[in-house]
Order: structure tokens, then sequence, then C-alpha cells
């Protein structure tokens, strides 16, 4: 049972490119979150799409927008980058009973350095 | 506004030795609460999770967890550490939001160190 799969692993990226970063849930979950992780900090929330809509969004600009598409996987597109969107991005999904609970399972995360 | 804080940046034990990774969070409302392990370059690994009922939890790897509602914590323990379990240790709380929908609200992690 593959669990939550993320591409690309590490990309490097000068200022004001634009990034897509793809995410596929585990088997069976339909709800997808991207967190955002600076180094040496916990992760910070982003959004979170369920039913191909964003459901919620965390205090991001909108330079950072998302996607869900009918097989539940998941894009997070970053445009205009700055040295600051350095960071490890994780995708996390779940379903109706962690929407509830907010327990997440995660993946290992894309690496974007900004240059 | 819903925090968590973990005191302890960075922790050095060794190994055989007990081990407890402090937790404390801000949350109005009755929380889940998670423990969360990060290995270096990797993703995270739940450890445990509190969502009601016995207050100590057990979880992976021969770590477990007290909610404490009268502190607003939640640490993290284990009785004898061993070299793998050498990671950063993160503990975040289930915030819910409007339309039913939870978001976790990670603390700032600690990194644990063991010593041969």
């Amino acid at each position: 049972d593959a669990g939550v799969t993320q591409s690309p692993t590490h990309l490097i990226k000068t200022r004001g490119q634009q990034v897509t970063l793809r995410c596929s849930p585990k088997s069976g979950h339909d709800t997808v979150s991207w967190y955002q992780q600076a180094l040496g900090q916990g992760p910070q929330f982003i959004f979170q799409y369920y039913e191909e809509e964003e459901r919620q969004r965390g205090n991001f600009p909108d330079r950072f927008s998302g996607h869900q598409f009918p097989n539940y996987s998941s894009e997070l597109n970053v445009n205009a980058l700055l040295l600051g969107d350095s960071a490890l991005y994780l995708c996390a999904s779940t379903e109706e009973r962690g929407r509830e609970t907010g327990e997440l399972f995660f993946g290992e995360g894309s690496r974007l350095t900004v240059l | 506004a819903q925090s968590v804080t973990q005191p302890d940046i960075h922790i050095t034990v060794s190994e055989g030795a007990s081990l407890e990774l402090r937790c404390n969070y801000s949350y109005g409302a009755t929380p889940y609460l998670f423990w969360y392990v990060q290995s270096p370059g990797q993703g995270l690994q739940l450890l445990l999770k509190y969502f009601s009922g016995d207050t100590l939890v057990q979880g992976i790897k021969g770590f477990e967890a007290e909610f404490k509602r009268s502190q607003s914590s939640f640490n993290l323990r284990k009785p004898s550490v061993h070299w793998s379990d050498a990671a950063e240790y993160f503990c975040a709380v289930g915030a819910g939001f409007s339309g039913g929908y939870n978001k976790l609200i990670f603390g700032a992690g600690t990194r644990l160190a063991v010593h041969p």
C-alpha cells in the first residue's frame, strides 16, 4: 500500500521563477493538505483541498496556489519565487475521520532551494 | 489563538536513559493532540495521538504520552532511549476551523541527540 508520494524530491530555482510540486495521496484518502517547513522550524499550514476545492488556507500570499484533481492528487504552485520560499514542502493526506481530528499522513517532502 | 510550545529546542540523552519531551498547547476546546517524528531529510511519521478517553496513550517504537488538561500539556516519554531514536520530534494540535475541517498546528520541534 503506497503512502503519500511527492515529486520532485529536490529542486533549485532562481528568484522570480515559478515552481510546481506534485503529490499523490495515500490509497483511500481524498483530502490533501500542504505544509511549508522552513529550516529549523515546524511545518506551517498552507492550504487543504477536498472535493477539488480549496477548503481552508493558512497565512500565505496568493503567490501560493493549488489544485486537486479528480483522482485526489494535488499540485502546489508558487509564483514569483523569493529567497524566503526556500523550504521543505510537505504534502499530507487524510480521509473523513482525519478531517475531523486533524490526523495526517505525510510524504517525504519536496525540498525547494531558491537562489 | 491556537498554539503549541515545545520549550526544549535541543535535548541530549545517553542510550538507555529515559526521555521526556515537553509540549504545551493553547486551544479553547478539547484538543486532538499528536506527536510526530522526523528523521533527517525525511517526512513526518505519526508516533501517537490523543483524541479522548484514557489520558495515557501508547504509540509506536515504545513511546507514550500523557494528556494533562489542567496543565495544557501532552508530554512524550520513553523509558529507555535507543540510538535510532535520534531525530526531531514535533508536537501538534488539531485545530478546528470553519466548515468542520481541521488543520495541524505544530510546535517548533525538539531535536534529540543520543550519546552511545
